[in-house]
């Protein structure tokens, strides 16, 4: 069965240091991960997703498939980036299964 | 994103009445879902409808059941509310085809659900 495992439910950094949400899954089949971020008073959205390899406002995230993780780092972490953050795996029936949510906190 | 609406945003009710969620979306998607999130526990999926003869049931259907009105309907009913279904409701939708994958998923702004 797939799971996602996300250790941390509350990260806190000062603006400026770098940050780091785990993300650990587990799927028997070809993963695709996704990040998928909550500001406060908007609806979730799509952060990135790691076919596509891109950064989304700083954030990059690797897909390491010999240690089953899909870690979302950012180099500098600004105010606005407080958010929910929610690590995802699509499996092969059109599905998405969701890690427990990370709450990023970025203090000033 | 305003494509995907949910009706109402806040409902206060008493345990074991009969609550429908409603959603909408204009986006064209053929898949939609709904989802709880808890506190701690993330977001789970209840159902899920990849067109409107098809409907699944997720990883937690049980005191819920769903409908699929039209190809932009979703709704998700409560037949007997009970207080551990209090929670915040998503519906998402999610597209076939095209360069996009079918994993992306677009939310509605969420149902805050509060059974007394």
């Amino acid at each position: 069965a797939q799971r996602v495992t996300q250790p941390e439910k509350l990260l806190s950094v000062f603006k400026g240091a770098p940050v780091e949400l785990k993300c650990n899954y587990s799927y028997s089949g070809s993963p695709e991960l996704f990040w998928y971020v909550q500001y406060s008073r908007q609806r979730l959205q799509l952060l990135l997703r790691h076919i596509s390899r891109e950064s989304i406002k700083g954030f990059t995230a690797d897909l390491n498939k010999g240690e089953t993780s899909f870690h979302l780092k950012k180099p500098f972490a600004q105010e606005e980036d407080s958010a929910m953050y929610y690590c995802a795996l699509g499996t092969s029936y059109g599905k998405l299964t969701f890690g427990q949510g990370t709450i990023l906190t970025v203090h000033p | 994103d305003a494509d995907v609406t949910q009706t109402p945003r806040n409902r206060i009710t008493k345990t074991g009445k009969r609550i429908m969620l409603e959603c909408s979306q204009t986006k064209g998607h053929d898949r939609m879902y709904w989802y709880r999130q808890d506190p701690g526990l993330g977001l789970r999926l209840i159902y899920y409808s990849f067109d409107v003869k098809d409907i699944n049931k997720g990883e937690i259907s049980d005191g819920y059941s769903v409908s699929r009105q039209a190809q932009a309907k979703f709704s998700l009913s409560l037949e007997s509310a009970i207080p551990n279904q209090t929670a915040l409701y998503f519906c998402a939708t999610a597209g076939t085809g095209g360069h996009k994958s079918t994993y992306e998923q677009y939310f509605g702004p969420g149902t805050r659900l509060t059974v007394t």
